[in-house]
């Protein structure tokens, strides 16, 4: 199995910028997590998708981020505008069951840059 | 809030001394899990505990859950630089399910 794919891996943007993030799941996982690490706050949830339906966007900073997942095999993270204070290594995970209890596979994560 | 917390935070060691981090919830845990990521990469999955005073191995490593079930603990035995890395805990919320993250401990292994 491929696992969880992320892209791009690095990305390199400018204030005010539009940053999209693509992650594609583990084949049959029906949930889905964004997470944002940094060194300041370690791991945080931003959303969780359960059969393409968020179910929890509690986690999202404010409204200049947005997450789609339009099908199965595909989930997007946008920053629109992008700040400086967005820079931190953007991890995606699936689990292959529905809720938290169940372990989560990351993927190798995009680390987003702002200046 | 639940918080998740983990002691220590850094950790160094000789290769071949023996390690463990302490994971401790503010409620109590419908299950806890291990995480390891390495330097520069992504969480993976380790184990996963239920039951109350559940201990299990994998190799070097040993995963205890407390009686109560709101503490947990990794151990691992004669260290190897391939164990360097931050291992993380994590539980379910009691309030909303939610996947909490404890904020991890770093292990450096001096060869």
């Amino acid at each position: 199995d491929a696992g969880v794919i992320q892209s791009p891996r690095h990305e390199v943007t400018e204030m005010g910028q539009e940053v999209t993030l693509r992650c594609k799941p583990i084949s049959g996982h029906n949930s889905l997590f964004w997470y944002r690490q940094t060194m300041m706050r370690g791991l945080e949830l931003l959303i969780y998708f359960n059969n393409n339906v968020p179910i929890d966007d509690s986690g999202m900073p404010e409204d200049r981020f947005s997450a789609k997942m339009p099908n199965a095999s595909f989930s997007t993270l946008k920053i629109q505008p992008s700040e400086p204070r967005d820079s931190a290594v953007y991890f995606c995970a699936s689990s292959p069951r529905t809720g938290w209890i169940y372990e989560q596979y990351f993927g190798p994560g995009t680390r987003l840059t702002v200046t | 809030g639940q918080q998740v917390m983990q002691i220590p935070q850094y950790q160094h060691v000789q290769e071949g001394e023996d390690f463990t981090t302490y994971c401790n919830s503010s409620t109590t845990l419908s299950n806890i899990q291990w995480y390891k990521q390495r330097p520069g990469g992504h969480p993976v999955f380790l184990i996963q505990l239920v039951k109350s005073g559940e201990v299990k191995k994998q190799k070097r490593l040993t995963f205890q859950f407390g009686e109560a079930k709101k503490n947990s603990s990794l151990h691992i035995t004669a260290t190897q630089t391939t164990d360097v890395g931050t291992y993380f805990c994590a539980g379910p919320s009691s309030n909303t399910g939610k996947l909490i993250f404890g904020q991890g401990t770093t292990l450096q292994v001096k060869p």
